[in-house]
């Protein structure tokens, strides 16, 4: 069965510092993988996409790289704020509609 | 202002009802999916519908029941037969890009 694992669950950072989350996938065949913010009682919105042959993607403060060989992603939060607190979800889309959810990581910035 | 909405935000529901989920998109996207999501796990496919008149099972469809007459809407039902039913539901369409756009989602809870 496919599978997305994040890590970490959760951190704590405080305003103004990186960090960078996790993701590792056995999705295939693989067409790309997103990292969307999910604000408590919210939607997830997409952050950044990336297909097969990209191995990184900005938006903003936020960097997402992809290892297709090593099935691995990484998103960096750069000079994290307060708005940043969330949950960060990595998702992996097959060819054929088919979405694979990982179980997100929760960011808590404090000042 | 196109987008995917869901009603109602807050819905309760008694032991034995059914209840129904409303979700609504002008995003004139073919496919469209329901989700649930639980603390700390990952999202959860229910159903999914591809072209109106047509939909099929996700990895946790008992219980649940949907219809599409249309291609803008896709609603949930909760079954009495669904017997753990309180959770997050988030509905969403996806574009030719794999894209989901999510609606704001909807808290039930059985009282």
């Amino acid at each position: 069965k496919n599978q997305v694992e994040q890590s970490p669950q959760s951190l704590i950072i405080l305003e103004g510092k990186n960090c960078t989350l996790q993701c590792n996938y056995t999705v295939s065949p693989f067409s790309n993988l997103r990292w969307y913010k999910q604000d408590t009682g919210r939607g997830p919105v997409s952050l950044t996409i990336m297909t097969f042959s990209e191995n990184t993607k900005s938006n903003g403060r936020y960097t997402a790289t992809l290892d297709a060989d090593t099935k691995q992603s990484s998103l960096h939060i750069t000079a994290s704020q307060l708005s940043d607190s969330a949950s960060y979800i990595c998702v992996v889309s097959e060819y054929d509609y088919k979405l694979s959810f990982g179980a997100g990581t929760t960011v808590t910035v404090r000042a | 202002d196109g987008g995917i909405t869901q009603s109602p935000k807050y819905l309760f529901r008694k032991e034995g009802q059914n209840v129904t989920l409303s979700c609504e998109q002008n995003l004139n996207h073919d496919a469209m999916y329901w989700y649930r999501q639980d603390p700390g796990q990952g999202l959860r496919l229910i159903y999914y519908s591809q072209i109106v008149n047509d939909f099929q099972k996700g990895d946790i469809a008992e219980g649940y029941s949907v219809s599409r007459e249309k291609k803008e809407s896709f609603p949930l039902t909760v079954t009495s037969a669904q017997k753990n039913p309180t959770a997050f539901y988030l509905c969403a369409s996806i574009n030719r890009d794999t894209e989901a756009f999510f609606g704001q989602g909807t808290r039930l809870t059985v009282v």
